[in-house]
């Protein structure tokens, strides 16, 4: 079966750029997630989708991040305007209703 | 959901088992440990879970003591390839809000 597909694996930007990072999950999968990973730290929650709703925003911020997924499948993340402490790879991932998780392999972004 | 406090890092030969510790001391009655795992450049890996019984899959064994306040996760037979950050992290089975901290460095050496 085919995993978590992200692009781009890598973008460099500079601060005050737009920025947006596509993720199309794993068919089937009814719950689509956005992680924000920093150099050295674990991946922390951004977003949760469950179906095309919005399950958990809590953590994004959403003054610059905003973050959509059409039809239920596919969706897009984007950084407007972006700033140097966003750098970090961005991963999203993809589950059935519950249990474990599959992550795609991320986007690199750095912000200069 | 609870916090979990791994070792920053490990060393393991190859071949011999690696051993990784997770303490979850606030864990409540209705959460889960799982185990991921994230090689270089690549993103999270789910390994096993278990709520209070060991569990053992073709990666991995899980065993969670008795108190539930602590686990270890063990790679029977070590490979360069399992060079990785491990994480542990206890959540509500349908919560699916996982909380990663840091987690283990665990290198393999020859």
């Amino acid at each position: 079966e085919a995993g978590v597909a992200q692009s781009p694996r890598y973008k460099i930007i500079e601060k005050r750029q737009s920025v947006a990072f596509w993720c199309n999950p794993i068919s089937g999968h009814a719950t689509l997630y956005w992680y924000q990973q920093i150099l050295g730290q674990g991946p922390k929650l951004l977003i949760q989708f469950q179906n095309n709703g919005v399950v958990d925003d809590s953590q994004l911020p959403k003054d610059r991040f905003s973050a959509e997924r059409l039809k239920g499948v596919d969706s897009t993340l984007k950084i407007q305007p972006a700033k140097l402490e966003d750098s970090a790879v961005y991963l999203c991932a993809s589950s059935p209703v519950a249990y474990e998780q599959y992550f795609g392999p991320g986007t690199r972004l750095t912000v200069t | 959901d609870a916090k979990t406090t791994q070792p920053t890092s490990m060393d393991c030969a190859e071949g011999r088992a690696a051993n990784l510790p997770c303490n979850h001391s606030t864990i409540s009655g209705n959460e889960y440990v799982y185990w991921y795992r994230q090689i270089h450049s690549q993103g999270p890996q789910y390994i096993i879970h278990g709520l209070k019984n060991n569990e053992t899959n073709e990666m991995a064994s899980l065993i969670i003591t008795e108190d539930r306040k602590s686990s270890t996760l063990i790679l029977p037979h070590a490979t360069l390839r399992d060079t990785a950050v491990y994480y542990c992290i206890v959540r509500l089975l349908n919560n699916n809000d996982m909380r990663f901290g840091a987690g283990t460095r665990l290198t393999v050496k020859p």
